[in-house]
């Protein structure tokens, strides 16, 4: 079966700019995270969502950063007014409902570049 | 807060050798850990994951790790490595609700033929 998907693989941008990324889930998976990995580092968490709420955003770094879930499937990470800090892979991962013995499967990035 | 160490960023070993990657972990209650490789251009795979009971779990490709909660280590061991497995190695615990994971800084894997 499909797994999780990301778009676009790649990003670049100019700083100030606004730049959506999209994830698509494995079909029927409940929970959905977004992950930051700055180059020689491991991933950092962002934002989970359970269906269609955010259950715990507390990895956003700042306000300039934004997701969304509305029908429980497909999300979207926003970042407004970016900074050349914010170049990294922004990684999604889904599991089946977020249980601590449920598999997170990611996808394969999308690697943004902030010029 | 919960943390993970992974003491070496970069490891070689030789094609056939064995291999141990380290993580130490800090969590407040029971922990849940895994391992996850990353390899160039792919995403996070998981190769094993421990929650409770037999501290030695097995995993795919030939992995297995151990769970020592007397020294918050959690490290993973393969007996003959591969070619293939050059790669990046993430250890990772996750929080109570909702299993967001703490990932390590990782450890890059080269392998001498």
């Amino acid at each position: 079966g499909a797994g999780v998907s990301q778009t676009p693989s790649n990003k670049v941008t100019e700083k100030g700019k606004y730049v959506e990324l999209r994830c698509d889930p494995i079909s029927g998976h409940t929970a959905l995270y977004w992950y930051r990995q700055s180059l020689g580092q491991g991933p950092e968490f962002l934002i989970y969502f359970q269906g269609t709420g955010a259950a715990d955003d507390s990895g956003l770094p700042n306000d300039r950063f934004f997701a969304v879930r509305p029908e429980g499937s497909v999300s979207t990470l926003k970042i407004q007014r970016t900074e050349r800090g914010d170049s990294a892979v922004y990684l999604c991962a889904s599991s089946l409902a977020g249980g601590r013995t449920d598999t997170q499967y990611f996808g394969p990035g999308t690697r943004l570049t902030v010029l | 807060a919960q943390s993970v160490t992974q003491p070496d960023i970069h490891i070689t070993v030789s094609e056939g050798a064995s291999l141990e990657l380290r993580c130490n972990y800090s969590y407040g209650a029971t922990p849940y850990l895994f391992w996850y490789v990353q390899s160039p251009g792919q995403g996070l795979q998981l190769l094993l994951k421990y929650f409770s009971g037999d501290t030695l779990v097995q995993g795919i490709k030939g992995f297995e790790a151990e769970f020592k909660r007397s020294q918050s280590s959690f490290n993973l061991r393969k007996p003959s490595v591969h070619w293939s497995d050059a790669a990046e190695y993430f250890c990772a615990v996750g929080r109570n609700a909702g299993n967001m994971l703490t990932f390590g800084g990782g450890t890059r894997l080269m392998v001498k033929p």
